[in-house]
């Protein structure tokens, strides 16, 4: 089925550092949102987009929904430790068909 | 107010047995899932619930089968595990199909 192309596959920075990740695919989706979960535990939703180029930010987190409709990405300003972990992208069609893409595992140096 | 509870937490089968992962949800959601996250991959979903007694199959289906007598549970089976089917499932609930998924903290299955 149709995946979704996450990049970067792993990053690591330094704390106080911005992060970049995006997420590209061949198809069109109505929803973009992004995940991070942390070891052991299930996926929490970070920041949901429904509008081709919107712009929405949770805290430090800002990601943005392509004019395209065929990519998103997600930046982390000033990274801390915390932010440690898996970060998931997911594209939503109309009909519940819901793809994820293979995460962008993050890991912050002190 | 549990959220999303899995049951077991880990579980080693040996192939072609058989054994249910439990989910259960107390947030009165009407639409369940059931994922499976594989090293590489994004998380796949396998069947989803829009309420109790409606089921349906997902992106990778084969190999398991589920039910929703109620709102509250939506269990997982396989009949006869497959060391492919080795992975991490996870449960998630949502008010409706569109809304926000909460997931449960995953189930490590292997099969050997």
């Amino acid at each position: 089925g149709q995946q979704l192309n996450q990049s970067p596959q792993s990053m690591f920075i330094q704390e106080g550092e911005d992060v970049s990740m995006n997420c590209t695919s061949s198809s069109i989706f109505n929803t973009w949102l992004w995940y991070k979960q942390d070891p052991g535990e299930g996926p929490v939703l970070l920041i949901a987009l429904y509008k081709a180029g919107e712009l929405t930010s949770n805290g430090r987190l800002t990601a943005q929904f392509g004019i395209t409709r065929k990519d998103s990405f997600l930046n982390i300003s000033a990274s801390i430790p915390s932010d440690v972990g898996i970060y998931f992208c997911a594209g939503r069609r109309n009909n519940n068909d819901m793809r994820f893409g293979a995460g962008t595992r993050l890991t912050v140096k002190p | 107010n549990a959220g999303v509870t899995q049951t077991p937490k880990f579980q080693v089968l040996k192939t072609g047995q058989s054994m249910t992962l439990q989910c259960a949800q107390d947030m009165n959601h009407e639409y369940m899932s059931w994922y499976r996250q594989d090293p590489g991959m994004g998380l796949r979903l396998i069947h989803y619930s829009v309420g109790a007694g409606i089921t349906d199959q997902g992106e990778v289906p084969n190999g398991y089968n589920v039910s929703r007598s109620t709102t509250e549970d939506f269990p997982l089976r396989l009949l006869s595990a497959a060391p492919s089917q080795t992975s991490v499932y996870f449960c998630a609930s949502s008010r409706d199909r569109l809304t926000e998924q909460y997931f449960g903290p995953g189930t490590r299955l292997t099969v050997t």
